[in-house]
C-alpha cells in the first residue's frame, strides 16, 4: 500500500517565524511531489511542486526533496496569520499511473 | 483564465438514488481527475480521464463511474447511493501527462454530496 505520512498537528508558530512542514512517503517509485494548502471548507490550492532532489524556492515557500530518505518538506518563511490552513503533501508515481496519493494533512496555526 | 469549475455546489440525495456531478477543466487541460474527501479522511483518488479515455481508477466500487466529453469536460456518476458516499467530491485538471514528471493538478471548489 503506497502511503504518504504527515503529522496532523496542529503546528503552532508565531507570526514572522519559519514554519516547517514534513512528509514521508513509502514507495521509492514516487517521482513527483506536491504541496497543497486547504482552508477549512475550501478546495486544495497548489503551493509548490518538486521533482528533483534538493531545494526549490518560490517567494516565501521552499520545498525540499530527499529521495534517498523518502522525505519531502515545505518551509514557509515570515509566516502570516493568513497562512493558517491545512497543508497537504501528495506524491505521484509517474507515467500512466498519474494519480496523487495524499497525506492526511498538517494543520498550521500562525499566532499573531 | 478561468479555473476548474464544478456543479452543482451542493447536492442532497437519499439512499439508493443516483447522483451526477459535473466538471469543466481549465482551458487547454486534457486530463481530468476525480477525488473523494470524506469527513475526517484524506483525499482519495477516484478516476482519471485523458483524451476521452479512462486511464486509471481508484479502489472504489463500480457504482462510481464517469466519462469525459470531447470538450474535455467530465461527469462523475454515483449509482445506488449509500450513506457513506456523503463527502466533498473534488475535480482536478492538468495539462496532460508526460513521462515520470506529472503535471500539477489544479482543483475546483468541489461538490458537497449529502446522502440522507
Amino acid at each position: 500500500q503506497k502511503e504518504v505520512e504527515q503529522n496532523s498537528g496542529p503546528l503552532s508558530v508565531p507570526e514572522g517565524a519559519i514554519a516547517s512542514l514534513n512528509c514521508t512517503y513509502s514507495d521509492r517509485g514516487s517521482q513527483s511531489f506536491f504541496w497543497y494548502r486547504q482552508y477549512s471548507g475550501k478546495s486544495p490550492e497548489l503551493i509548490m511542486f518538486i521533482y528533483s532532489n534538493g531545494d526549490k524556492e518560490d517567494g516565501r515557500f521552499t520545498a525540499q526533496l530527499n529521495k534517498a530518505s523518502q522525505y519531502v518538506s515545505l518551509l514557509i518563511r515570515d509566516s502570516q496569520p493568513s497562512d493558517s490552513a491545512t497543508y497537504l503533501c501528495a506524491a505521484s508515481y509517474g507515467g500512466a499511473t498519474n494519480k496523487l496519493i495524499f497525506g492526511t494533512g498538517t494543520l498550521l496555526a500562525v499566532q499573531p | 483564465e478561468a479555473g476548474v469549475t464544478q456543479s452543482p455546489t451542493h447536492l442532497i440525495k437519499t439512499r439508493g438514488q443516483q447522483a451526477t456531478l459535473r466538471c469543466s477543466p481549465i482551458s487547454g487541460h486534457t486530463s481530468v481527475y476525480w477525488y473523494q474527501q470524506a469527513l475526517g479522511l484524506g483525499l482519495q483518488f477516484l478516476l482519471w480521464y485523458d483524451e476521452g479515455e479512462e486511464r486509471n481508477r481508484g479502489n472504489f466500487p463500480p457504482r462510481f463511474s464517469g466519462r469525459q466529453f470531447p470538450n474535455y469536460s467530465s461527469e462523475l456518476n454515483v449509482n445506488a447511493l449509500e450513506l457513506e458516499d456523503s463527502a466533498l467530491y473534488l475535480c482536478a485538471s492538468s495539462n496532460g501527462w508526460r513521462g515520470t514528471e506529472n503535471q500539477p493538478q489544479h482543483f475546483g471548489d468541489g461538490t458537497r454530496l449529502s446522502i440522507l
